[in-house]
């Protein structure tokens, strides 16, 4: 089954430090992948996305991912953490199905930054 | 341009009655998707309409339906309702095209069935 695991719920840093949400994937074929962050009473927006060409992706907010194919991995990255990253967390792998394509998001990791 | 908007923000049902929500995705935009979000089983795909054709739906009951109009608002429907459908219900609307497939969210309807 096509899949995606977020393996911590929730990751604590502090302000200044370097700062990684961890996201693995299971899928045939070579994989769409995204990063989305949900702050407080509010949608999803979306950060970055790998779909081809250089492993290092860079995003909104000054944060980056680094796709791994060997390791089906897909880690977000900030060198250094703000309060205001504090926030809620979803990898996602873009998948085909039944004729079309869906999208399915990891459990979320809840990141929180003190100060 | 303006973003996904989604309507309406917040709806209070009782249990057996319909519900029906609305969204427009942003301009150009041809494929909308549908979640439902919940504490307890984080975001659960529901179906996704390119050009006004379901293309796919995620495993949930009949119940819950959808349809897009030629103009690419969707709506999407709960019938009966049951408490356990008490959730926030994200719009995503997706350019589909040019190695644009990233989704862009509306704030959600949070949705209480009393």
């Amino acid at each position: 089954a096509q899949s995606v695991a977020q393996p911590e719920d929730q990751v604590n840093v502090a302000e200044g430090n370097p700062l990684t949400v961890k996201c693995t994937y299971s899928v045939s074929g070579n994989p769409y992948l995204f990063w989305y962050v949900q702050y407080p009473n509010r949608g999803l927006q979306f950060l970055l996305k790998y779909i081809t060409g250089d492993n290092l992706v860079k995003g909104s907010y000054g944060f980056e991912a680094e796709f791994n194919k060997s390791q089906t991995s897909f880690h977000l990255k900030k060198p250094s953490a703000l309060v205001s990253d504090s926030a809620l967390y979803f990898c996602a792998v873009r998948v085909g199905a039944s004729g079309g394509f869906k999208t399915i998001f990891g459990a979320g990791t809840r990141l929180f930054v003190k100060a | 341009k303006a973003g996904v908007t989604q309507t309406p923000r917040y709806l209070i049902k009782t249990r057996g009655q319909q519900v029906t929500l609305s969204c427009s995705p942003i301009s150009g935009h041809r494929s909308v998707s549908w979640y439902q979000q919940t504490p307890g089983q984080g975001l659960q795909f529901l179906f996704e309409y390119f050009s006004e054709t379901q293309r796919n739906k995620g495993n949930f009951p009949g119940r819950f339906s959808g349809r897009q109009f030629s103009n690419s608002r969707s709506e999407m429907n709960v019938s009966t309702l049951e408490l356990g459908d008490s959730a926030l219900y994200l719009c995503a609307s997706s350019l589909e095209s040019a190695s644009s497939y990233e989704q862009y969210f509306g704030p959600g309807t949070r949705l209480t069935v009393t």
